[in-house]
């Protein structure tokens, strides 16, 4: 079946360096790849997405590429603060289901002081 | 405020004792789902509903039911909870049935099987 794969499952960073997190999917018809953000004990929420007619997208800290020859997104962080700390999912459309997303597994970021 | 709930939070039971997860939203949203979430492997869909009375299977749909007999709610069933079924739960709702929407989660239902 369709999966997405997320690396690192887990990263460390020291506050201020930058963190990388990347995903390949492998459903060639998927146009839209999401990121969401799950702080300690808390729901998953959006924090940016990007549409596969677009090869870059940014806002403030935050910035996601997407290279759709190679199949792969990546979710980059710069100047990371404590607050940056939660896991972080991928997750890329389904073309076989309205609203279908496939989800990664997951990357665990802790930023440390 | 526009949200989406479930009860309960947290949820301890025992093997074979039939269960519900409510979940509703106040968004007029149409599309909803249910999620699981395991360590290791991200959030998988269970179920998932495009409106009122239509409802389908996602990728993990065995073992759970669920209803959508009006738009704000969405209850997802265990019939004979088994151990393997302890997990996270979450639902989830969109606007309307399209890729590019945002998916609202509700906060997180914790459930052990023993």
């Amino acid at each position: 079946g369709e999966n997405v794969e997320q690396h690192p499952s887990t990263l460390s960073v020291q506050e201020g360096d930058s963190a990388v997190i990347k995903c390949t999917y492998s459903d060639s018809a998927s146009n839209y790849f999401p990121w969401y953000k799950q702080e300690l004990g808390k729901r998953p929420q959006l924090i940016i997405d990007i549409r596969s007619n677009v090869g870059e997208k940014k806002d403030q800290r935050i910035a996601v590429t997407l290279n759709k020859t190679a199949k792969h997104f990546s979710l980059h962080i710069t100047e990371t603060q404590p607050e940056d700390s939660a896991v972080y999912f991928c997750a890329a459309s389904f073309s076989g289901g309205y609203n279908k997303l496939i989800f990664g597994a997951g990357t665990r970021l802790a930023v440390h002081p | 405020e526009a949200q989406v709930t479930q009860n309960p939070r947290y949820l301890i039971t025992v093997t074979g004792k039939k269960l519900t997860v409510t979940c509703s939203q106040n968004m007029n949203h149409e599309y909803m789902s249910w999620y699981r979430q395991d360590p290791g492997l991200g959030l998988r869909q269970i179920y998932y509903s495009m409106n009122v009375e239509v409802t389908d299977k996602g990728d993990v749909p065995e073992g759970y039911k669920v209803s959508r007999k009006e738009k704000r709610n969405f209850p997802l069933i265990l019939e004979s909870p088994s151990p393997n079924q302890t997990s996270l739960y979450f639902c989830a709702s969109t606007p309307v049935a399209s890729t590019y929407n945002e998916q609202f989660f509700g906060p997180g239902t914790r459930l052990t099987v023993l």
